[in-house]
């Protein structure tokens, strides 16, 4: 149980077009989903925490109007790149937390979308 | 800002050997450590969490942790090529969110 998927898995856009990437929790309702990026040899970088039904929580740096994040339901989080540059090219990276269970901070982390911008 | 800190590596181990990763973490108030591995181009998957002080083991691996040194190891026994990978260390930030290590890069020779 616990899997989470990511939708695509890679994608590849010209400069300035917005790509949208979708996490899904397929076994279990997350209250809870992350975003996460992480760049060549180096950790991921949380970039926003989302619940279902309210607006994410950025952290310090991260542009919300450049990174829309929607949380519809308790299994769906999508997170939108607007007007792409390729200095956003980056592994992006989401993770659920289950409402419930023996770790009330395990997440599980998505299989990840690598994307590149010409 | 919490922070969580770890020799990067590579560290090279002899297969059958024991790997030793370390990570210290800022926040003496943290309550959850978890160990995570990376395999390049992938995302990470959860090895061990640990909440007590001591140590807790599983089959190969052992999470040790020192609230008071405020540090977590992990230990990774009979060391196969298969465990050649990044381990990321993560450390609860509360409100479920994590902060993650910059993970150590582990590579064991056959």
């Amino acid at each position: 149980g616990a899997v989470v998927s990511q939708h695509p898995s890679w994608v590849i856009c010209k400069s300035g077009t917005s790509v949208k990437i979708e996490c899904r929790s397929l076994d279990f309702q997350a209250t809870t989903m992350f975003w996460y990026r992480q760049f060549p040899k180096q950790s991921l970088m949380l970039m926003a925490t989302s619940n279902e039904g309210s607006k994410a929580t950025y952290e310090q740096g991260v542009e919300k109007d450049k990174f829309l994040i929607n949380h519809a339901s308790l299994t769906l989080s999508t997170l939108t790149v607007t007007s792409a540059h390729p200095e956003d090219s980056s592994f992006y990276i989401c993770s659920a937390s289950r409402t419930s269970g023996r770790l009330n901070n395990e997440q599980f982390f998505g299989p990840g979308t690598r994307l590149t911008v010409l | 800002q919490k922070e969580v800190e770890q020799n990067s590596g590579p560290l090279s181990v002899p297969e059958g050997a024991i790997a030793s990763l370390n990570c210290t973490y800022s926040d003496r108030g943290s309550q959850s450590f978890f160990w995570y591995r990376q395999y390049s181009g992938k995302s990470p998957e959860l090895i061990m969490f640990i909440y007590s002080n001591g140590d807790k083991e599983d089959g190969r691996f052992t999470a040790q942790l020192n609230k008071a040194s405020q540090y977590v190891s992990l230990l990774i026994r009979d060391s196969q090529p298969s465990d050649s990978a990044t381990y990321l260390c993560a450390v609860d930030a509360g409100a479920q969110k994590l902060v993650f290590g910059q993970g150590t890069r582990l590579t064991i020779n056959p």
